[in-house]
């Protein structure tokens, strides 16, 4: 079974901090990874997606994450907070032989102070 | 390209009532998948429809229900609501080439009474 584990439901950092946020998932295959923002009473937008080509993903708006396939992890960075950045963020998991079904961790809420 | 449209936007129903949502898929997309995401919650998935047959269903009743019509826009019926089945219903659309290029609409939010 697959599933996804984001580390932290609420994290919050200061304007022009690093913004870190964690993804751990469970696959029995390879995997396709992605992270996606939602803004409130909105819908999903992909910021970035893994599929098994550089393992440095980079997004919109300035965000990258890294695919450790020894870590199981998928975690999202950006080097300087943008008040704008403040939203909900999911990090989701699909597998190679199940490609469209797509399995979504809680969510974290970043918080960005000014 | 208008990408994902979902309607209505908002949606109040009782109790032993039943609903249909719309969701119309991105230009060039065939493949619709709906997800339910409870408040405070990762969206789930409920199903997926290709060639308007089902292809995929998540781990949920029977009371939830779908379409596909020749134009590749789908309707999720839900008959007999329960309060629990208040979220925001969200329809995604991809090619079916590119499983991975999944767009997400802006969602139906339901509120159940």
């Amino acid at each position: 079974a697959q599933s996804v584990t984001q580390l932290g439901s609420h994290v919050s950092v200061s304007e022009g901090a690093l913004v870190l946020l964690r993804c751990n998932y469970s696959s029995s295959v390879p995997p396709y990874l992605f992270w996606y923002v939602q803004y409130p009473n909105q819908g999903l937008q992909l910021l970035l997606k893994y599929t098994s080509a550089a393992t440095l993903v980079k997004g919109i708006n300035g965000f990258e994450a890294e695919f450790k396939k020894s870590e199981t992890s998928f975690h999202l960075t950006k080097p300087s907070a943008h008040m704008s950045d403040a939203a909900e963020y999911f990090c989701a998991v699909s597998v190679r032989d199940n490609f469209n079904k797509f399995y979504f961790g809680s969510g974290t809420k970043l918080n960005v102070k000014p | 390209d208008a990408g994902v449209t979902q309607s209505p936007t908002h949606l109040i129903k009782t109790r032993g009532q039943q609903v249909t949502l719309r969701c119309s898929p991105k230009s060039g997309h065939d493949t619709v998948s709906w997800y339910q995401q409870a408040l405070g919650q990762g969206p789930q998935f409920i199903f997926q429809y290709y060639e308007e047959e089902e292809r995929q269903r998540g781990n949920f009743p029977d009371r939830f229900s779908g379409h596909q019509f020749p134009n590749y826009s789908s309707e999720l019926n839900v008959n007999a609501l329960l309060l629990g089945d208040s979220a925001l219903y969200l329809c995604a659309s991809n090619p079916l080439a590119a499983p991975y290029e999944q767009y997400f609409g802006p969602g139906t939010r339901l509120t159940v009474t």
